[in-house]
């Protein structure tokens, strides 16, 4: 089963604009990682944040955070034609339980 | 260092047969977990092996199946296709460093179409 939601199902943006995406999940997690996905092809990692991180970056990409809200948001500035995918959160549990749990995905879709 | 591969890429089969897929991980990554996807269920863990033993079983019947072998390369069976087995399946290798988590990489997958 997915471990939660990601909102929105579907972004469509101008190039050039920012893209923010949302995911919540339902149990305490270790980790969680950020993927992308191109036309049903293998995942690519983006980033992973720890569960005692706050927010994190990696080039034009911002991940937050809150393990209160069980909530972390992926934001993409500056979007670019390439950007256009579909955009997975995971979690996992730690060490010896390492499945990922994913969530539903979004699918950003970039127009030129 | 190579990414994940996975043989083949794409599959067809017949009700009732089985398959076999492959997956060999990052030089050096001891850790394969398998994935399917499908568009109704999405990205569904189906186990994880971790020097050669399976340590994470996910919730599949029992006609799927896998194994690691001492180079850590991994193969998934499935018995007795049934036409909702048709899905990208997705092999993942890390290096879980004691305590801790490590990004896990993913392979392109395979495609099976099960008629």
């Amino acid at each position: 089963s997915q471990q939660g939601e990601e909102d929105p199902q579907a972004l469509s943006i101008q190039e050039g604009e920012n893209a923010t995406m949302n995911c919540s999940y339902k149990t305490s997690i270790n980790n969680l990682q950020w993927y992308r996905q191109n036309s049903g092809r293998g995942l690519v990692h983006l980033i992973l944040i720890r569960s005692n991180e706050r927010e994190k970056h990696s080039g034009r990409l911002r991940v937050t955070l809150d393990t209160s809200k069980k909530s972390s948001s992926l934001l993409i500035t500056a979007s670019r034609a390439a950007d256009t995918a579909s955009y997975f959160c995971a979690t996992d549990a730690g060490f010896g339980n390492e499945k990922l749990t994913f969530g539903t995905g979004t699918r950003l879709t970039i127009i030129p | 260092k190579a990414g994940v591969t996975q043989t083949p890429r794409y599959l067809i089969k017949t009700r009732g047969q089985q398959v076999t897929l492959s997956c060999s991980p990052i030089s050096g990554h001891r850790s394969v977990s398998w994935y399917q996807q499908t568009p109704g269920q999405g990205l569904q863990f189906l186990f994880e092996y971790f020097s050669e033993t399976q340590r994470n079983k996910g919730n599949f019947p029992g006609r799927f199946s896998g194994r690691q072998f001492s180079n850590s390369r991994s193969e998934m069976n499935v018995s007795t296709l049934e036409l909702g087995d048709s899905a990208l399946y997705l092999c993942a290798s890390s290096s879980p460093a004691a305590g801790d988590q490590e990004t896990q990489y993913f392979g392109p997958g395979t495609r099976l179409l099960v008629l």
